[in-house]
């Protein structure tokens, strides 16, 4: 089945940029996500990408695909500590019926 | 309803009882999808509805675990005989779209403590 593989944490300093890891098996994901779990708080979907594109903006936040290598990035640009929470990478499954998540990121900002 | 609305959102239970939890997905929604999540880990797909058919079970960990969405709105994730590995978030997801996941919006879930 699909495996995804996140790196565990990441620390930064307020104003720096983020960039989150992903790498994932399944090359046949239409749509690839982004998903941001905050303490107490449900999934939310932040950003996704088309499996076609190679690059997707969206305000602070920029996906990087390299669908050769199977890796997907999330940068956040100018980093606040509002976006201290938990990031996860999310294709879909060989069937296309679900959404594998990994682990995920934690993203600690400090100030 | 405005959004994925999960009962009970704490529920404690002894090894051995059987447990229901309840997940009322957003209006007109007709994808809905079962995760569970673990401390320290991501949503781990368990089963996919397409209307009132469950077009996926693939992520239904053994035969104790059983869902049903009888109107194609409403559905109940029913664990048999819980075991204490069975702790988790369950967490239920709804989605417009019909023919991939597309965006899923995600109830705040059911903890579910096994003592």
């Amino acid at each position: 089945g699909e495996d995804v593989e996140q790196s565990l944490f990441l620390s930064v300093r307020e104003g720096d940029s983020s960039v989150i890891n992903c790498t994932y098996t399944d090359s046949s994901s239409t749509y690839l996500y982004w998903y941001k779990q905050e303490p107490g708080a449900g999934l939310q979907l932040l950003t996704y990408i088309f499996s076609n594109m190679d690059m997707k903006q969206d305000q602070r936040l920029t996906v990087l695909l390299n669908k050769k290598d199977k890796h997907l990035s999330l940068r956040i640009a100018d980093t606040q500590t509002g976006d201290s929470a938990i990031y996860f990478c999310a294709p879909a499954n060989q069937a296309g019926t679900a959404l594998i998540f990994g682990k995920g990121t934690t993203l600690s900002v400090s100030s | 309803g405005a959004g994925v609305s999960q009962t009970p959102s704490n529920k404690v239970t002894e090894k051995g009882k059987y447990v229901e939890l309840r997940c009322d997905p957003i209006s007109g929604h007709t994808a809905l999808y079962w995760y569970r999540q673990s401390l320290g880990q991501g949503p781990e797909f368990l089963i996919y509805f397409q209307g009132t058919g469950a077009a996926d079970d693939s992520g239904l960990p053994n035969d104790r675990f059983f869902a049903v969405r009888p109107e194609g709105s409403v559905s109940t994730l029913k664990i048999q005989r819980t075991e204490r590995g069975d702790s988790a978030v369950y967490l239920c997801a709804s989605s417009l779209t019909t023919d991939s996941p597309g965006e899923l919006f995600f109830g705040e879930g059911s903890r579910l403590t096994v003592l």
